[in-house]
């Protein structure tokens, strides 16, 4: 058990439907970081919160959008779904907002699989 | 730009057999490295890792790493494969820029242990 708790663990929903994703970092960790998971793109990395703040972007769609609350829990929310959009979404967590700062290593929760019809 | 990359995403060894996954990246600082494990269905757990300490890097349930920076590769092995080693292995490279602390990973290789 990592300590990331992420949540729905499945998510069957219509094209064109809003979904949120949850993530619970583990107890003391500050940064988060969502990254996607498919078969032809492998594993991405979407975007990082470092104690609220957005800290780093990457292959994040327009249609994604990403917050830190105050208890350092995270959501990504997901819009206008469409087919291709079907993956695990994985969340992590790591103590530092950067990786030479904390280690470098991140502990993933066991990721929400997306499926969109 | 950082980047990762695994020589093969299928390998398939017999039980007893070494275990020898392959891993090249291409950093323009000095990398911190990773080796995750992915059982089905589950999230990724850390392996082993370098900071720039050893060379010779020892993990979790008998594997190693050896981060060679004249061959710019980090290959993860094993002695002996089980058949619970069967997973899906990616490798990692911390993305060290400014105060950035996300992974960047290759695309995997699934291990297959044969009875």
């Amino acid at each position: 058990d990592s300590g990331v708790t992420q949540t729905p663990k499945h998510l069957i929903t219509a094209t064109g439907q809003r979904v949120t994703l949850r993530c619970s970092p583990r107890s003391g960790d500050l940064s988060v970081y969502w990254y996607q998971q498919s078969l032809d793109q492998g594993l991405q990395f979407l975007i990082q919160y470092y104690n609220g703040e957005e800290r780093a972007k990457g292959n994040i769609l327009e249609r994604f959008s990403a917050q830190q609350f105050p208890d350092l829990h995270s959501e990504l929310n997901l819009s206008s779904l469409e087919l291709g959009d079907s993956a695990l979404y994985f969340c992590a967590s790591s103590v530092a907002n950067s990786g030479r700062a904390g280690g470098g290593e991140l502990f993933f929760g066991e990721g929400s699989r997306l499926t969109v019809l | 730009a950082q980047s990762v990359t695994q020589l093969g995403s299928h390998v398939s060894v017999s039980e007893g057999a070494l275990v020898l996954l392959r891993c090249n990246y291409s950093s323009s600082v000095p990398p911190y490295l990773f080796w995750y494990v992915q059982y089905p269905n589950q999230g990724l757990q850390l392996l082993l890792k370098y900071t720039s300490a050893a060379t010779l890097v020892k993990g979790i349930n008998g594997f190693e790493a050896e981060f060679k920076k004249s061959e710019t590769s980090f290959h993860l092995t094993k002695p002996s494969a089980h058949m619970s080693d069967a997973a899906e292995y990616f490798c990692a490279v911390s993305d060290l820029r400014g105060s950035q602390g996300n992974l960047i990973f290759g695309k995997g290789t699934k291990l297959s242990v044969k009875p």
